[in-house]
């Protein structure tokens, strides 16, 4: 199985900074990552689909890079809204694999 | 925009079963249908990662099970009403988790779980 490395677990940062998170998969996946978002209580929001593909309706501070087994989220000027927890997802695969998350302070 | 809703909160007893709903609305907005989509079935135990469980086609009924729950899961749907269902059987307290439908482009590579279902606590205790 393809296992996905999400890192920091958890960061804390001020409003108005740039944010970057990082998984690596153990093996190619091309683009197949995604990125979510999930505040206490709710359904992760797909933010990021193909490593680099904005969803609809989701802020441009939000950027996706990456390919093969290398990826990064990279929130620019970050807002107190984004508080939550952020999860990488590869769907090379099905099953896929979720990184274990990493969580986001102000 | 389709949206997915999931049923209620569920108590069960370790050995008994449970099943799940999640129905689709706002197929007309889109253009597709509730059969050109795939669902897949995701849980979050408390402290631990997502765990995928599996995934139905409603157009043909095709159904992809994670090799963990093979015997224990069953996922079907009824297009008449745009509802997927989840049933887990034979329950172990391991199973206390939050359960999420979400809706997915229809491949099994360089696919993207969008919507989720609100999520439905399942808990077992005795």
């Amino acid at each position: 199985d393809i296992q996905v490395t999400q890192s920091p677990s958890s960061l804390s940062a001020s409003v108005g900074d740039r944010v970057t998170i990082s998984c690596r998969t153990s093996e190619n996946i091309a683009d197949s990552l995604n990125w979510f978002h999930q505040k206490p209580g709710t359904a992760p929001r797909l933010l990021i689909f193909s490593a680099s593909k904005l969803q609809s309706g989701v802020p441009s501070r939000f950027t996706g890079s990456g390919s093969v087994t290398d990826f990064s989220l990279t929130i620019n000027s970050l807002q107190p809204e984004d508080v939550g927890t952020y999860f990488c997802h590869q769907s090379y695969t099905t099953p896929g694999a979720f990184g274990r998350g990493t969580r986001v302070e102000i | 925009q389709v949206q997915l809703m999931q049923s209620g909160a569920e108590v069960k007893k370790p050995g008994a079963s449970v099943k799940l709903s999640c129905k689709a609305s706002g197929y007309t907005l889109t253009g597709y249908t509730f059969r050109d989509d795939y669902f897949h079935w995701l849980r979050q135990a408390p402290g631990q990662d997502f765990e995928w469980m599996g995934v139905i086609s409603p157009g043909g009924g095709a159904t992809t099970y994670a090799k963990a729950l093979q015997g224990r899961l069953m996922v079907t749907s009824e297009t008449s009403t745009s509802t997927v269902y989840m049933e887990l059987y034979n329950l172990k307290y391991e199973d206390t988790a939050i359960y999420y439908c979400a809706l997915a482009n229809p491949y099994y590579t360089n696919y993207w779980f969008d919507p989720w279902g609100q999520g439905t606590l399942v808990t077992v205790s005795s």
